[in-house]
């Protein structure tokens, strides 16, 4: 049930746009995104709720869509700052809170 | 203030030793979780409170004992751990119970288990 992440790594020179994918095989409420630098905590990014909702950091968009259980995650105007690992966390109806995770995604930005 | 603190940044313990992890936060968030990443891993759910019960155990051995004392604190109580155990300890919150609650992580503590 673990939500399949691509690609699973990305270099970007600053200012280059990415996209991060997430898929589930099976139906889900919600997709949270979250961002963890090396040796610290994971960092809310944004959640996208099944029926349009979407929370989250204001300079970070991402889509959702609920047909096809999949969600993308888009950097544009990458800045350093932007490096680390994007971990996209699935929610099911029913699942309260449980969120599973995916692989991950290593982002490295470059000057 | 989105903070969660975790007490000890670092743990290193003995098989036979016990110890404790705390977890605080002062949002009034009604959901706390327990989860265990190991490096290069995606978190991996261990515990769930919600209004200061339990709600959801993954399975995790008995060598773990979660408490939620009240609803800004969160233990962990480690007991005859296995090397294998050794992995960043991260507790996390959330204003609510049910779907669709973004969840915020502590700082995690890292555990080392000789």
């Amino acid at each position: 049930q673990q939500p399949v992440q691509s690609p699973q790594a990305v270099i970007l020179r600053e200012g280059e746009d990415a996209v991060i994918n997430c898929s589930s095989s099976k139906a889900l409420y919600s997709v949270h995104w979250y961002r963890q630098k090396h040796g610290e905590a994971p960092v809310f990014l944004m959640i996208l709720l099944k029926g349009g909702e979407q929370k989250g950091h204001d300079k970070i968009s991402a889509s959702f869509n609920e047909k096809k259980q999949q969600s993308s995650l888009y950097l544009t105007a990458s800045q350093l700052s932007y490096s680390g690992t994007y971990f996209c966390g699935t929610e099911h109806t029913g699942g309260y809170n449980k969120l599973i995770f995916g692989a991950g995604t290593r982002l490295a930005v470059h000057p | 203030d989105t903070e969660v603190t975790q007490t000890p940044k670092h743990l290193v313990m003995g098989m036979t030793n016990k110890k404790s992890l705390k977890c605080e936060q002062h949002m009034g968030h009604r959901a706390m979780y327990w989860y265990k990443q190991k490096a290069k891993k995606p978190p991996e759910l261990m515990f769930v409170y919600s209004y200061e019960k339990l709600s959801i155990n993954e399975s995790v051995p008995s060598r773990f004992s979660p408490e939620c004392p009240n609803s800004s604190l969160l233990n962990l109580h480690l007991h005859a751990l296995q090397p294998e155990d050794s992995a960043l300890y991260l507790c996390a919150s959330s204003p609510g119970m049910g779907e669709g609650y973004e969840q915020y992580f502590g700082p995690g503590t890292r555990l080392t288990v000789t």
